[in-house]
């Protein structure tokens, strides 16, 4: 079935380091998502893409989605202690299929 | 906008009740809902999508009988954990897919945990 390799698993940094996490897989999707989870919370959206080549914007965090469909990155400038949590991407294709999930990039943030 | 809310945000059970979780899109209609189950440090697990007046459908190894889920109208989805056991403690997770936006976005809500003693 479909997978999305996210990588890294964890990333431990510096408070003002730039970050950056991706994901891969080997089937083609038409939507890529990028969600962060809080600790006993649920995930939350940071930045949808729905065309292949885009880059998005949201403050401090741009996703791009891969010209090939096949891959995601998100890259989080200026990273803060609050940027600390669970980072999922997960593809979609339209007409009602699955959303895949990636493993998760754990980030820690050291002020 | 896009709010999905989730009650109770925490339960705690014996063993052999039953615990009904309530996903609710606040301001948004959502034929389809999803159930997930979230282990520590793991990923989502999708265990079922809710259609709104139609049966769910189960992902393989998520016993319909244990994991029942009503989608009784375009804002609300149930899932109600039957004869719960310890080792149905865990985080349940619903998310709702915004029938207006033409988008397979998924709003999340906050999570429930589950916690069976």
């Amino acid at each position: 079935g479909q997978q999305l390799n996210q990588s890294p698993q964890s990333m431990f940094i510096q408070e003002g380091e730039d970050v950056s996490m991706n994901c891969t897989s080997s089937s083609i999707f038409n939507t890529w998502l990028w969600y962060k989870q809080d600790p006993g919370e649920g995930p939350v959206l940071l930045i949808a893409l729905y065309k292949a080549g885009e880059l998005t914007s949201n403050g401090r965090l741009t996703a791009q989605f891969g010209i090939t469909r096949k891959d995601s990155f998100l890259n989080i400038s200026a990273s803060i202690p609050s940027d600390v949590g669970i980072y999922f991407c997960a593809g979609s294709n339209t007409g009602g299929f699955k959303t895949i999930f990636g493993a998760g990039t754990r980030l820690f943030v050291k002020a | 906008g896009a709010v999905v809310s989730q009650h109770p945000s925490w339960v705690i059970c014996k063993s052999g009740t039953s615990v009904k979780i309530e996903c609710r899109s606040l301001d948004f209609q959502a034929t389809t809902m999803f159930w997930y189950r979230q282990f520590p440090k793991q990923s989502l697990m999708l265990m079922a999508t809710s259609n709104e007046g139609s049966k769910a459908t189960y992902e393989q190894g998520v016993e319909k009988d244990k994991f029942l889920i009503n989608h009784a109208s375009l804002t609300l989805s149930t899932l109600t954990v039957t004869s719960a056991h310890p080792e149905d403690s865990s985080f349940y997770i619903c998310s709702a897919r915004d029938d207006t936006s033409g988008t397979d976005t998924q709003y999340f809500g906050p999570g429930t945990r589950l916690t069976v003693l």
